[in-house]
């Protein structure tokens, strides 16, 4: 059971324009919510995180709002830079069990010039 | 500061063999995770340990088996390896012992091939 779910599989977007990312969940429990990037034949790398206590959180140009409600979750990167085209991973993690993250699939992300 | 650290990168076994893999953490953290990512079905938690404890498992058969050293190091073990384990293994350490201060940090991990 995908208890986290990224829908869209891909994104293409302009270099300088917004990138949006979406993350839904299911599991009332969660706590904690991160976002990773990852490029090919390395590991993910965390960008930025939020508790669910939180509804915003922003690092430079990375910005993670969170929709309790709704169970949802975006990733802002303003603007985007071609170095941005990575997968970018939505992950989950319950108070009391901070190292089991739940992933989503991921969503492939082009930036073109 | 030194990242996460895997060994080897890569890894060729036949089916049936055994298989280990080393993870060392990040100079300090003693929270290490093992994560198994696939095309299929992509990153999926295997388990976790904090102070040489066992303190979460996923949903994987008993041929996958971890441990942690009292310097925090940790090896995850597959036995009887079965074409569907080739998958790229992960590994994460964390710092404190929860919340969103203390991110995972992820090594490149160990490109596991079983044929």
């Amino acid at each position: 059971d995908q208890q986290v779910k990224q829908n869209s599989p891909s994104l293409s977007v302009q270099e300088g324009r917004i990138s949006i990312l979406n993350c839904d969940y299911t599991n009332s429990m969660f706590d904690y919510f991160l976002w990773y990037k990852k490029y090919p034949a390395e590991g993910p790398t965390f960008l930025i995180s939020i508790s669910s206590i939180k509804d915003k959180n922003e690092d430079g140009r990375f910005t993670v709002f969170l929709n309790k409600s709704a169970k949802h979750l975006s990733l802002h990167i303003v603007p985007s830079q071609p170095g941005d085209s990575a997968v970018y991973f939505c992950a989950a993690s319950a108070v009391d069990s901070w190292g089991k993250l739940q992933f989503g699939a991921g969503t492939q992300v082009v930036v073109t010039p | 500061k030194a990242g996460v650290t895997q060994t080897p990168r890569y890894l060729i076994k036949t089916r049936g063999q055994q298989v280990t893999l080393s993870c060392s953490p990040i100079s300090g953290h003693r929270s290490v995770s093992w994560y198994q990512q696939t095309p299929g079905q992509g990153l999926q938690f295997l388990f976790e340990y904090f102070s040489e404890t066992q303190r979460n498992k996923g949903n994987f058969p008993g041929r996958f088996s971890g441990r942690q050293f009292s310097n925090s190091r940790s090896e995850m073990n597959v036995s009887t390896l079965e074409l569907g384990d080739s998958a790229l293994y992960l590994c994460a350490s964390s710092g404190l012992e929860t919340g969103p201060n203390s991110p995972l940090h992820f090594g490149n991990g160990t490109r596991l091939t079983v044929t």
